[in-house]
């Protein structure tokens, strides 16, 4: 199985400022690497696959970057709604898919 | 609107099984793999199981022989059969379908809680 380690485990960030959350994986997974925001009593919700494409609807100050095992998902200026917990997963290495634990970002 | 309601969760007693529903709407539904992923309250995601567009079925060890998963494309319907079920099984359990032929999971319905 695929680990993946994300770091770090709380960010603590003002809005209007960029937050940078890393991903890696304990083996290459190319460019199969997706990240999700999560927020409080809702699911998961794709911002990124295929390691840097956003997915619809995404605003442009969240960007993908990264191949192989590390990864970084970048929020260029931080608003008030993008406080919430945030995950990468891969699935590189079909028929398995497995997410990080999850990197929270707070004010 | 494309969208996945899931229903049957509840609680149930070490031991005991459960049977879980997706029901979908809005896009093709035999077109598409579809998974089970859980949340433990609080806690990360875990993937359960996948199904293919053929049927073929994959689980990861944690429920490998305990779980099954199952589609009726003719319902528009996902379905995951819980058995033995545990104490660590206590989840929220969501349905999701995948952008494209990535293993991304675009489509995520609002998850249904399993107490055990």
């Amino acid at each position: 199985e695929i680990v993946m380690t994300q770091s770090p485990a709380t960010l603590s960030v003002s809005p209007g400022e960029r937050a940078t959350l890393s991903c890696r994986a304990s083996q290459s997974v190319s460019s199969n690497l997706a990240w999700y925001q999560q927020k409080p009593g809702q699911a998961p919700r794709l911002l990124i696959y295929g390691a840097s494409t956003r997915a619809a609807g995404i605003p442009a100050r969240f960007s993908g970057s990264g191949s192989g095992t590390e990864f970084t998902l970048t929020i260029s200026s931080l608003q008030s709604e993008d406080f919430a917990v945030y995950y990468c997963q891969q699935y590189n290495n079909w028929p398995s898919w497995t997410f990080g634990q999850g990197t929270k970002v707070e004010i | 609107e494309v969208q996945l309601v899931e229903s049957g969760g509840g609680a149930v007693q070490p031991g005991g099984s459960l049977r879980l529903s997706c029901a979908a709407s809005g896009f093709t539904f035999s077109n598409y793999d579809m998974h089970w992923v859980r949340q433990v309250p609080g806690k990360g995601l875990e993937w359960v199981s996948a199904i293919g567009t053929a049927g073929d079925t994959y689980y990861p060890a944690s429920v490998k022989g305990r779980f099954t998963i199952s589609r009726e494309n003719a319902k528009n319907s996902l379905y995951l059969q819980l058995n033995s079920l545990r104490a660590g099984d206590t989840a929220v359990y969501y349905c999701a379908r995948n952008i494209g032929q990535t293993g991304a999971f675009n489509i995520w319905g609002q998850g249904t809680m399993v107490t055990v």
